[in-house]
């Protein structure tokens, strides 16, 4: 069964000091890696895919790693509008490619 | 714009009764999803489909149904044989399942309530 496991469940930052997100992952045969950004009461955004190890995307103040085992996005210099819960999910291979998401790490910047 | 648009934000539900959620998207987008988000869980998929009038079932598709008759438009029933709705519900789309074309944008959600 895929799986994915975010941590930690919770961050606090203060604005300017930065830190990294991490999605570890167990899936048969990764298709895509993906990253949303989810405020309170709002559908999640769409911020990355990521297709192979190897693979680094950026946006902003935000920049996301793919390893064969996990993934790390990595946040420099926050700053409070940062502040949200970020999504990693996962596509597999075959069928329907179905994604699987994990529950989330909830960053709070503080000014 | 192009986007998703859900409907209504907040949907309050009686005994017994069933409750249709609307979900519209104009991007052209041939695949489109329903999730339900509950805290401490990740998203978990209702139903999906992936042509219209063409719709499988999620890991949690029980008590709810699903009809697509237009590409545009992916309404979600929640029955009463549904006994534990209350839920944050998401509705996706994406171009279609394959390549660059698989990632799914989301609508806004609405907060179901029972009553």
């Amino acid at each position: 069964e895929d799986q994915v496991t975010q941590s930690p469940e919770a961050l606090r930052l203060q604005e300017g000091e930065s830190s990294s997100l991490n999605c570890s992952y167990t899936v048969s045969g990764l298709r895509g890696l993906f990253w949303y950004r989810q405020d309170p009461g709002k559908g999640p955004e769409f911020l990355f895919t990521l297709y192979s190890a190897g693979e680094e995307k950026e946006k902003e103040r935000l920049k996301a790693t793919l390893t064969k085992k996990e993934s790390f996005l990595h946040i420099t210099a926050p700053k409070p509008e940062d502040s949200a819960t970020y999504l990693c999910a996962v596509q597999a291979s075959g069928g329907y490619q179905k994604v699987t998401f994990g529950i989330g790490t909830k960053l709070q910047v503080i000014p | 714009d192009g986007g998703i648009t859900q409907s209504p934000k907040y949907l309050f539900r009686k005994e017994g009764q069933n409750v249709t959620l609307s979900c519209e998207q104009n991007l052209n987008h041939d695949a489109m999803y329903w999730y339900r988000q509950d805290p401490g869980q990740g998203l978990r998929l209702i139903y999906y489909s992936q042509i219209v009038n063409d719709f499988q079932k999620g890991d949690i598709a029980e008590g709810y149904s699903v009809s697509r008759e237009k590409k545009e438009s992916f309404p979600l029933t929640v029955t009463s044989a549904q006994k534990n709705p209350t839920a944050f519900y998401l509705c996706a789309s994406s171009i279609d399942g394959r390549g660059d074309r698989r990632t799914q944008y989301f609508g806004p959600g609405t907060r179901l309530l029972v009553l």
